[in-house]
């Protein structure tokens, strides 16, 4: 069955950087643009970045921009959030999901079961 | 970027209809998607584009679209219907490429 599972979490001092993977299973993981979201606790859903099927277009959220990479391997159907200079409001679970896009619509689906990035001192 | 307004809490009496709004300019050029968060979980697609649901999500879940605002309808609800709710959209207002809304609270009564 399609499933995607995020690894690499963890507590981080303010300033450290560390790596999110996200490994995908049972779809062509190089024909689908993908995203990282993410959730503060308590919080609501907010998108962080976006990558296209072949590593050609990128973006990011303006809260992240310039601090956290996003990159793809297709022939380890794997996904990555490199994530540096981090601060206290980058605490929160790290989802990855599919993105789908149709004529005026997109969405995302699946979404793997996240990975916690704790920011503290 | 847009912005996508939803009720932070509502409730439903087991077995009626509830409603759940998102409003918010983006919703005039594109159709949102719903999502289903249960304490603890990843959330869940339930609802996309026009008014389709995935494989697996019952059908008393639907969607609709007018104006500036999209609605998730539960009809008929039940208390594994209770969670959190957000909608989202593609954002054509700025940079970026989404937009999730506030998140809406449903309590099955």
């Amino acid at each position: 069955q399609v499933q995607l599972v995020e690894s690499g979490g963890g507590l981080v001092k303010p300033g450290g950087s560390l790596r999110l993977s996200c490994a995908a299973s049972g779809f062509t993981f190089s024909d689908y643009y993908m995203s990282w979201i993410r959730q503060a606790p308590g919080k609501g859903l907010e998108w962080v970045s976006y990558i296209s099927s072949s590593s050609s277009y990128t973006n990011y959220a303006d809260s992240v921009k310039g601090r956290f990479t996003i990159s793809r391997d297709n022939a380890k159907n794997s996904l990555y959030l490199q994530m540096n200079s981090l601060r206290a409001e980058d605490t929160a679970v790290y989802y990855c999901a599919r993105d789908e896009v149709a004529a005026r619509a997109g969405w995302f689906d699946p979404w793997g079961q996240g990975t916690l990035v704790t920011v503290s001192s | 970027s847009s912005e996508l307004t939803q009720d932070p809490a509502v409730s439903v009496a087991l077995g009626q209809t509830v409603r759940i709004t998102c409003q918010g300019d983006s919703l005039r050029s594109y159709y949102a998607s719903w999502y289903q968060q249960k304490p603890g979980q990843a959330p869940v697609l339930v609802i996309y584009g026009k008014n389709n649901r995935p494989s697996g999500i019952p059908d008393r879940f639907s969607g609709s679209s007018s104006g500036n605002t999209a609605s998730l309808t539960i009809t008929g609800a039940q208390a594994e219907d209770e969670a959190d709710y957000y909608c989202n959209s593609r954002d054509s207002s700025g940079n970026h490429p989404y937009v999730f809304g506030t998140g809406t609270k449903v309590t099955v009564l």
